[in-house]
């Protein structure tokens, strides 16, 4: 069964320096893998997918995330944190058995220092 | 443009009321349609999905039920609501037939039951 685990539900970074969110996956089959931005009382907005080719994907708002298949993980980057990057970000696996479901990670907030 | 929209947008009933919450999609033909609850500092639960019109998987058993009267309309309820179902309601579409493909979410409804 597939599962997501996102390290470090805070996460604080000062404005321009980098941004890393983790999230690490199993699956048994190869994963389509998501990443979703939620601000404040709002619905999630997706940043960026893989599917599958190349393994850098990059997204809105200067995110990239890259699929490493032999450490399971998808980690989220920004080279330089703005405080509009405040907001709380989830990972997702897409569930292939046909399901139509995803599973979510719990969610890392991050909060930028000015 | 594919837009989602669900009503109402906050919503306070006392313990024991009925709860109706509509979600319509449009743009699209046919979506996979799905109710998901984010509880205060806690991810995101799928509670129903939907294929079809009157089709709908039930993921968690609790006192909600989910209804698919029409293509493109969703609706969760409740004919009894709990101190436990406080929470944000968010439903979300997808593309008919590709398991793996990108979900879409509406604004949110904010369920406090009091």
């Amino acid at each position: 069964a597939q599962s997501v685990t996102q390290l470090g539900s805070h996460v604080s970074v000062s404005e321009g320096a980098l941004v890393l969110l983790r999230c690490n996956y199993s699956s048994s089959v190869p994963p389509y893998l998501f990443w979703y931005v939620q601000y404040p009382n709002q619905g999630l907005q997706l940043l960026l997918k893989y599917t599958t080719g190349a393994t850098l994907v990059k997204g809105i708002n200067g995110f990239e995330a890259e699929f490493k298949k032999s450490e399971t993980s998808f980690h989220l980057t920004k080279p330089s944190a703005h405080m509009s990057d405040a907001a709380e970000y989830f990972c997702a696996v897409s569930v292939t058995s046909g399901t139509y479901k995803y599973i979510f990670g719990t969610g890392t907030r991050l909060k930028v220092l000015a | 443009s594919q837009t989602i929209h669900q009503w109402p947008a906050t919503l306070v009933q006392p313990v024991g009321s009925p709860l109706s919450l509509e979600c319509t999609v449009e743009g699209t033909s046919n979506p996979n349609l799905y109710w998901y609850r984010q509880a205060a500092g806690r991810g995101l639960q799928l509670l129903f999905y939907s294929v079809g019109i009157g089709q709908i998987s039930s993921e968690v058993p609790q006192n909600l039920s989910a209804s698919r009267p029409q293509d493109r309309q969703f609706i969760l309820s409740s004919k009894k609501l709990l101190l436990s179902d406080s929470g944000f309601y968010l439903c979300a579409w997808s593309m008919s037939g590709l398991s793996t493909d990108t979900q879409y979410f509406g604004p949110g409804t904010r369920l406090t039951v009091l």
